[in-house]
């Protein structure tokens, strides 16, 4: 257990219905990040936070996606409108400011759309 | 093209066998490098980081070659609790975001 908690952990929802998504980083973090893997693929970057701020968001984050980090604390991942092709593990994973920090990552919450 | 390229393998090695992983980047600005282990349907967690002059923990061994821009991971002495996915990552820039390739898995056998 790496001290990054994510809720759910499974999630299996309709074509059209909205998702949410919940992380809990290391307390001290001040840095989060969200990554989106697929079968047979590395984590791909979607976005991340420097405390309250959302600071980049990859192109891979359409507008159907949403993240927020409200108080610097907790942060959640929402999809509206899912499509099966947003089916994937969601990793969150927080790390202290700086390029040579370790992230530690979330066990992940694996979203599954019929 | 992928900016960090990885051969998926998979490798399958007898226990005790050595095993080299490779992994080229495109981007010449990149400045931190990762190894990071991933065993089946859980989180990556990072295995060394990975600097110019080489460094060893163990049985494993990183090297970066920035000229080249390619980045080897060897395990001697292979166990069967090395049998993961091994991911090349490497970040650019200072938001710390990591960028991955697609992974190499390795399964030792008895």
């Amino acid at each position: 257990d790496t001290g990054v908690s994510q809720d759910p952990r499974h999630k299996i929802t309709k074509r059209g219905q909205n998702v949410t998504f919940r992380c809990d980083p290391i307390s001290e973090h001040n840095r989060l990040y969200w990554y989106r893997q697929t079968l047979g693929q590395g984590p791909e970057f979607l976005t991340y936070f420097q405390n309250e701020a959302q600071l980049e968001k990859s192109r891979l984050l359409s507008d159907r996606f949403s993240a927020e980090r409200p108080k610097g604390s907790f942060s959640t991942l929402e999809i509206q409108r899912t499509e099966q092709g947003d089916s994937a593990m969601y990793l969150c994973a927080s790390s202290l400011v700086g390029r040579y920090n370790e992230q530690f990552f979330g066990p992940g919450t694996r979203l599954t759309v019929l | 093209r992928k900016e960090v390229e990885q051969d998926p393998g998979p490798f399958n090695v007898p226990e005790g066998a050595t095993v080299a992983f490779n992994c080229t980047y495109s981007n010449s600005a990149s400045q931190s490098f990762f190894w990071y282990r991933q065993d089946c349907r859980k989180e990556p967690k990072l295995l060394m980081s990975v600097y110019s002059s080489g460094n060893e923990d163990g049985r494993f061994t990183a090297q970066l070659n920035r000229a080249s821009q390619y980045i080897s991971l060897l395990i001697r002495d292979s166990k069967l609790s090395d049998s993961a996915t091994y991911l090349c990552v490497v970040t650019t820039g200072n938001t710390g975001k990591l960028i991955f390739g697609q992974g190499t898995t390795l399964q030792v056998k008895p």
